[in-house]
């Protein structure tokens, strides 16, 4: 039979918008997450991380933010520019940081 | 630095051939990783090592995949023998705290 492919979610956002890219993790016992970057033909890249003490944290352009009471994560971008059109990744480590496990993704596509 | 180093970047090799890939990891990280992933599957993990020694080999998916790191600079991921459905993108990563991609090596299995 044919097979089928994962959807992944799809955000379009215009060029100098901002946009929030959405995640819910897995295991409550997770106390590190990260975010990376992936772009066509290469591996994840690493954006930005977050200790599960922390609720927000804040980089160049992107700022995520921790929910733990509802296991969430977002990564916002500050005015999103061409260059941020990727695949976007949440990762969690479970077994007290031995473990890194990723999400299903999320497809930004930035409108020039 | 060099970053996580994965070779060959392209193999396509016939159903029931033996396929070996290999990773020099970030010097000085003491976590190597291996996912592989799909357009079906995503990311998936699996295996990984700390301090050279395998801590969680659950994600490989059968006898037929196996992983060595035989000392911290160098792990291989050997397949045999190989299947069509062994077609996928095969990543190594490295950590010493963050956890750092190569940029994979695209198998095909015909």
């Amino acid at each position: 039979g044919e097979s089928v492919g994962l959807h992944l979610p799809t955000l379009s956002v215009q060029e100098g918008d901002n946009s929030i890219i959405n995640c819910a993790y897995s295991n409550s016992a997770s106390d590190y997450f990260i975010w990376y970057k992936q772009e066509s033909g290469k591996g994840p890249q690493f954006i930005i991380d977050i200790r599960s003490n922390m609720d927000k944290r804040q980089g160049q352009r992107v700022t995520v933010l921790l929910n733990k009471t509802v296991k969430h994560l977002s990564l916002q971008i500050a005015a999103t520019q061409p260059g941020d059109s990727a695949v976007y990744f949440c990762a969690e480590f479970v077994n007290q940081g031995g473990k890194l496990i990723f999400g299903q993704g999320t497809e930004l596509s930035v409108k020039p | 630095d060099a970053g996580v180093i994965q070779s060959p970047r392209h193999e396509v090799t016939e159903m029931g051939q033996e396929v070996t890939l290999r990773c020099k990891p970030i010097s000085g990280h003491n976590s190597l990783f291996w996912y592989r992933q799909t357009m079906m599957r995503g990311l998936e993990l699996l295996i990984y090592f700390n301090n050279n020694v395998p801590i969680d080999d659950s994600g490989m998916p059968e006898d037929r995949f196996s992983a060595k790191m035989p000392n911290a600079s160098f792990s291989t991921l050997k397949i045999q023998p190989s299947e069509p459905r062994d077609s996928a993108v095969y990543f190594c990563a490295s950590s010493l705290r963050t956890v750092y991609f190569g940029p994979g090596t695209r198998l095909t299995v015909l």
